[in-house]
């Protein structure tokens, strides 16, 4: 089915690991971001992509690398996981700017101990 | 900045009764307003969608108008089901400036509703 895919749908780290979030899109969308979901803050944006090649800091980029080399794959890495990271991360994408919509990953729940 | 505010939670309703979810925006330009719904377990997806003012979104039995007048977008249905019961998200993406391709989100409303 076209949409968008996250791997892993769960993970555990040690405090300071590193790791890799993988997100890819079968639509052909321009646009992906990453947003993360904590209780009581809603989604708040991490990183985006406007196309391949160009990305951009959102809310809460500190901690968190992006690249987009290509259309269909933004994957999200996270440098050294701290506690503070715990949380759903959903990826997005869109084929327009805002009349749209985004559609959403199903997300990938991190636990960092 | 852009901000959305939607009304704190949690809602329980029984079913088949009226609902209301408030939602009002602030945004520096000329925003779409949208409607997600999560599910236990699941990502978002998209609701319903206004993209001019005075627009009425509509899908599965929900409506919101967007209300430019009073910066509002409220989530109405008529008769809730079981199967309602979920997480609704008001968001905004603002069209000018630099900020076009970011969705700006509440906090999110837990709905439940009852047999």
């Amino acid at each position: 089915n076209a949409g968008v895919t996250q791997t892993p749908k769960f993970q555990v780290l040690k405090t300071g690991q590193s790791m890799t979030l993988q997100c890819a899109q079968d639509m052909n969308h321009e646009y992906m971001s990453w947003y993360r979901q904590d209780p009581g803050m809603g989604l708040r944006l991490i990183h985006y992509s406007v196309g391949a090649g160009i990305t951009d800091q959102g809310e809460v980029p500190n901690g968190y690398n992006v690249s987009r080399s290509t259309t269909e794959d933004f994957p999200l890495r996270l440098l050294s996981a701290a506690p503070s990271q715990t949380s759903v991360y959903f990826c997005a994408s869109s084929r327009d700017r805002a009349g749209y919509g985004y559609t959403f990953g199903s997300g990938t729940r991190l636990t960092v101990v | 900045g852009n901000s959305v505010t939607q009304m704190e939670g949690p809602v329980t309703l029984s079913e088949e009764a009226f609902l209301t979810i408030n939602c009002t925006y602030t945004a520096t330009g000329y925003p779409s307003l949208f409607w997600y719904v999560q599910y236990p377990g699941e990502g978002l997806q998209l609701l319903l969608k206004a993209t001019k003012a005075d627009d009425k979104g509509s899908n599965k039995g929900f409506e919101a108008t967007y209300r430019k007048e009073t910066t509002s977008f409220h989530l109405e249905k008529g008769s809730v089901q079981v199967s309602d019961s979920a997480v609704y998200f008001c968001a905004l993406s603002d069209k000018s400036g630099g900020s076009n391709y970011k969705l700006t989100f509440g906090k999110g409303t837990l709905l439940t509703v009852n047999p």
